[in-house]
């Protein structure tokens, strides 16, 4: 069985660009969902796909957005940069329908500059 | 508000010693709530989940809606039990957590 991976595992980005993360699901789960960890804090939820589209988001604004593709993997876009984006961006995947595990990847650290 | 509160970023203890990570939370529904474990140079995992009521490795979590908490415990610490620990609860909807700030638990031998 093939974890969670990420890619890339560290990126430096400067205010104002974009950036887009990429995460491929477990084998079998069908459902993705994205993680910010900033330093010393809990992840904070992002946003969940399944099927292809948004199932939920966290309080995060617009200029953070997302894709799934139909092999389940899905990425995370991040537009305008800026310092406070800093953070371990973690993705998990599971299987949708009731509270199924969540299996995380090892994360993408992104700094801006 | 929904929240999840770890009020202890670190706990030390001595091998042997019983261990209680606390978590409190905030929910006005029926919560899911679990505890996930990070051990160094590993990936966030999952723990155990209330719903499932097992002990794993040691570690059992009760679900107190009178006191709406759901601390870990153990009775006797092992050094191997050493890692950073999460409280979550699924609020959001199925699969949608909310983490608390996480407490570091050391175990010394």
């Amino acid at each position: 069985e093939t974890g969670v991976t990420q890619s890339p595992t560290h990126l430096i980005k400067t205010r104002g660009q974009q950036v887009t993360l990429r995460c491929s699901s477990q084998s079998g789960h069908n459902t993705v969902s994205w993680y910010q960890q900033a330093l010393g804090q809990g992840p904070q939820f992002i946003f969940q796909y399944y099927r292809e589209e948004e199932n939920g988001r966290g309080n995060f604004p617009p200029r953070f957005s997302g894709l799934q593709f139909p092999n389940y993997s899905s990425e995370l876009n991040v537009n305008a940069l800026e310092l406070d984006d800093s953070a371990l961006y973690l993705c998990a995947s599971s299987l949708q329908g009731g509270d199924q595990p969540q299996h995380f990847g090892d994360g993408t650290r992104l700094s801006i500059l | 508000a929904q929240r999840v509160t770890q009020p202890e970023k670190l706990l030390s203890v001595f091998k042997g010693a019983p261990v209680e990570l606390k978590c409190n939370y905030s929910y006005s529904g029926s919560p899911e709530l679990f505890w996930y474990v990070q051990y160094s140079r590993q990936r966030l995992q999952l723990l155990l989940r209330h719903i499932s009521r097992e002990s794993i490795k040691g570690f059992t979590a009760d679900l107190n809606k009178g006191e709406t908490s759901f601390h870990l415990k153990k009775p006797f610490a092992q050094e191997e039990d050493s890692a950073m620990y999460y409280c979550a609860l699924s609020g959001l909807g199925a699969g949608k957590l909310i983490f608390g700030q996480g407490t570091t638990l050391q175990v010394k031998p």
